[in-house]
């Protein structure tokens, strides 16, 4: 039982580059998610899903797309990578009284 | 205005002594849970504690306890004990949803960073 994995766990962009950050779960959980983390602050959600097929944004979804076709899979892409988006980024699954979080990817745009 | 709001940039406790972590949140949702995490400096979010709007009791888990005074709508979160393990950034976080379903979106608080010392 893995949890939640993420891939890459570091990644280094230019800026307008495209990339898709990949999130899996291996515990059947219907709802995944997505933050930032920008230094000092707490985390910011970006997307969330709450089964396959069914996306939502969240406080800053601004430049990222998601889609969910299974229940394990949740990727981010980035689509025109910006400076700002220079951050280290979560994905999430969980249930109602937990919320298990992945080890994180850090991303760095120039 | 900010829905999870934490008082505390940051706390520093004696070896074995206990701590409390300020958390409050603003809601109009009935149904709610809250949550704290902890981030050491390896960077990731560990899961501690999660209370619900319509738990009777204060939730507990091993050393950590969740003061819950919901007409205060603070959640506060004590560790007893404290270890030198315990140093790390602590998040307080809200769902606002019905319980009983799996739908929730996080809002974090700004963190506390407890340092313990010998």
């Amino acid at each position: 039982n893995a949890g939640v994995t993420q891939t890459p766990k570091f990644q280094v962009l230019k800026t307008g580059q495209s990339m898709t950050l990949q999130c899996a779960q291996d515990m059947n959980h219907e709802y995944m998610s997505w933050y930032r983390q920008d230094p000092g602050m707490g985390l910011r959600l970006i997307h969330y899903s709450v089964g396959a097929g069914i996306t939502d944004q969240g406080e800053v979804p601004n430049g990222y797309n998601v889609s969910r076709s299974t229940t394990e899979d949740f990727p981010l892409r980035l689509l025109s990578a910006a400076p700002s988006q220079t951050s280290v980024y979560f994905c999430a699954s969980g249930k109602i009284y937990e919320q298990f979080f992945g080890p994180g990817t850090r991303l760095t745009v120039l | 205005a900010q829905k999870i709001t934490q008082t505390q940039p940051g706390m520093f406790v004696q070896e074995k002594e206990a701590v409390t972590l300020d958390c409050t949140y603003d809601t109009s949702d009935p149904s709610y849970g809250l949550f704290w995490y902890k981030q050491p400096s390896s960077g990731e979010m560990i899961f501690l504690i999660y209370q619900g709007s319509y738990d009777q009791q204060n939730a507990t888990e091993g050393r950590y306890s969740l003061n819950f005074q919901k007409a205060r709508k603070s959640a506060n979160l004590v560790i007893s004990a404290s270890q030198l393990g315990d140093s790390a950034m602590y998040f307080c976080a809200m769902r606002e949803g019905p319980q009983g379903t799996s739908y929730g979106k996080l809002t974090f608080g700004q963190g506390t960073i407890l340092t313990v010392h010998p």
